[in-house]
């Protein structure tokens, strides 16, 4: 099936520097691809969707200066934490649309911010 | 608002065992539903979904009714493998691309 490559999988930052995690479709182009993040024990919460050429959709109370959120090509969108902080401290997932009701998930980046 | 809510783990159980995790909605209107399972060091992968009530989604031996009347998706197997074990997401949704999760429930079978 087809594949969505997410990396890193694992980052350690310290307070105030900047994190990118790129989401990668291998086999398939993508015009839409949706950020999620899971906090300890609750819900994978939906952040954004990122619309290739166009400016990503987030989700209320999702701070678009600090995630930012580039879908520049068909394959390829990043978010960037930035000045990250350790309540950023989360799992993050990428997921990439190749057509309805074909949604294929990132493996995931676990972020953890000293 | 639309909302998903899993029991929560880990679980833990013999190969054999029969599973259930349970898995509760809120929605408006009428979603899909589905279960999603993620491997250690893969991304979430679809195992079965259902899109209307009374369906019934199956793949692997698992199963899931889609049940309005109790607003339930629960996932169950007659018999665990080892293999199994991963971590199991709930999941519902209106368009086929954005989904509301559970928390997700761990699952590791023993031999």
């Amino acid at each position: 099936g087809a594949v969505v490559s997410q990396h890193p999988s694992r980052v350690i930052c310290k307070s105030g520097t900047s994190v990118k995690i790129e989401c990668r479709s291998l086999d398939f182009q993508a015009t839409t691809m949706f950020w999620y993040r899971q906090f300890p024990k609750q819900s994978l919460m939906l952040m954004a969707t990122s619309n290739e050429g166009s400016k990503a959709t987030y989700e209320q109370g999702v701070e678009k200066d600090k995630f930012l959120i580039n879908h520049a090509s068909l394959t390829l969108s990043t978010l960037t934490v930035t000045s990250a902080h350790p309540e950023d401290s989360s799992f993050y997932i990428c997921s990439a649309a190749e057509g309805p009701e074909k949604l294929f998930f990132g493996s995931g980046t676990q972020l953890s911010v000293l | 608002g639309d909302s998903v809510t899993q029991m929560e783990g880990p679980v833990t159980l013999s190969e054999e065992a029969f599973l259930t995790i349970n898995c509760t909605y809120t929605a408006t209107g009428y979603p899909s539903l589905f279960w999603y399972v993620q491997y250690p060091g893969e991304g979430l992968q679809l195992l079965l979904k259902a899109t209307k009530a009374d369906d019934k989604g199956s793949n692997k031996g698992f199963e899931a009714t889609y049940r309005k009347e109790t607003t339930s998706f629960h996932l169950e197997k007659g018999s665990v493998q080892v293999s199994d074990s991963a971590v199991y997401f709930c999941a519902l949704s209106h368009t086929g691309n954005q989904f509301y999760f559970g928390t997700g429930t761990s699952l590791t079978v023993i031999p």
